[in-house]
């Protein structure tokens, strides 16, 4: 079935320590976004992908960069993680004009 | 700016009896309107969408939703709750072309289902 996965589904990180999350769709959706959702939050959009044209939210931190190498995979590099980006990160992608498809999530901890 | 109010925090109801979650936005034209199911530690799943035409939308695991121009709401009902409805609701509002803008989503609904 087509769908959106994320890699991995939990991930501990130390304070300060690099991290990616992945994302890869078999949609062949041309835009790809990514979320935080903070404990009983609404998600947050960090920023999106429309094919290679990238947009950032303007409150997006500098910490949070994103990367997307062709049309099915996009990364979330967060520098220098913090206690506060503890979250889920939600990967979502929609062809142009549809519906957003969301993936299962990455749930960060950081020590 | 487009916003979404989902006055709702926390809803309890009894296997069996009827739901509606409350959602209404704020958009300056026609919008497209989604609701999502989140369980807990889980992505978002969509229920249904609303882009134009017929106002009454049937979604999936027999969801519907109506949306009121007049009253700017896009309520989410089901005659009868399961006990695996229990989740986190999200009422989203999209601009026209929402395949490159974001959504924006309200606060959630907690739905707890009582045996």
């Amino acid at each position: 079935d087509a769908m959106v996965i994320q890699n991995p589904r939990y991930q501990v990180t130390q304070f300060g320590k690099p991290v990616t999350l992945s994302c890869s769709q078999t949609l062949n959706h041309n835009v790809m976004y990514w979320y935080q959702q903070k404990s009983s939050q609404a998600p947050k959009l960090l920023f999106h992908y429309y094919d290679k044209d990238f947009n950032n939210e303007a409150d997006t931190p500098d910490n949070f960069q994103s990367r997307r190498p062709n049309t099915s995979f996009c990364f979330l590099d967060i520098r220098s993680p913090g206690l506060g980006d503890a979250a889920m990160y939600l990967c979502a992608t929609a062809a142009k004009r549809e519906t957003q498809y969301f993936g299962p999530g990455t749930r960060l901890l950081v020590l | 700016a487009q916003s979404v109010t989902q006055p709702d925090i926390h809803i309890t109801v009894s296997e069996g009896a009827s739901l509606e979650l409350r959602c209404n936005y704020s958009y300056g034209a026609t919008p497209y309107l989604f609701w999502y199911v989140q369980s807990p530690g889980q992505g978002l799943q969509l229920l249904l969408k609303y882009f134009s035409g017929d106002t009454l939308v049937q979604g999936i695991k027999g969801f519907e939703a109506e949306f009121k121009r007049s009253q700017s709401s896009f309520n989410l009902r089901k005659p009868s709750v399961h006990w695996s409805d229990a989740a986190e609701y999200f009422c989203a509002v999209g601009q026209g072309d929402t395949g490159r803008r974001a959504l924006t989503f309200g606060s959630g609904t907690r739905l707890q289902v009582q045996p």
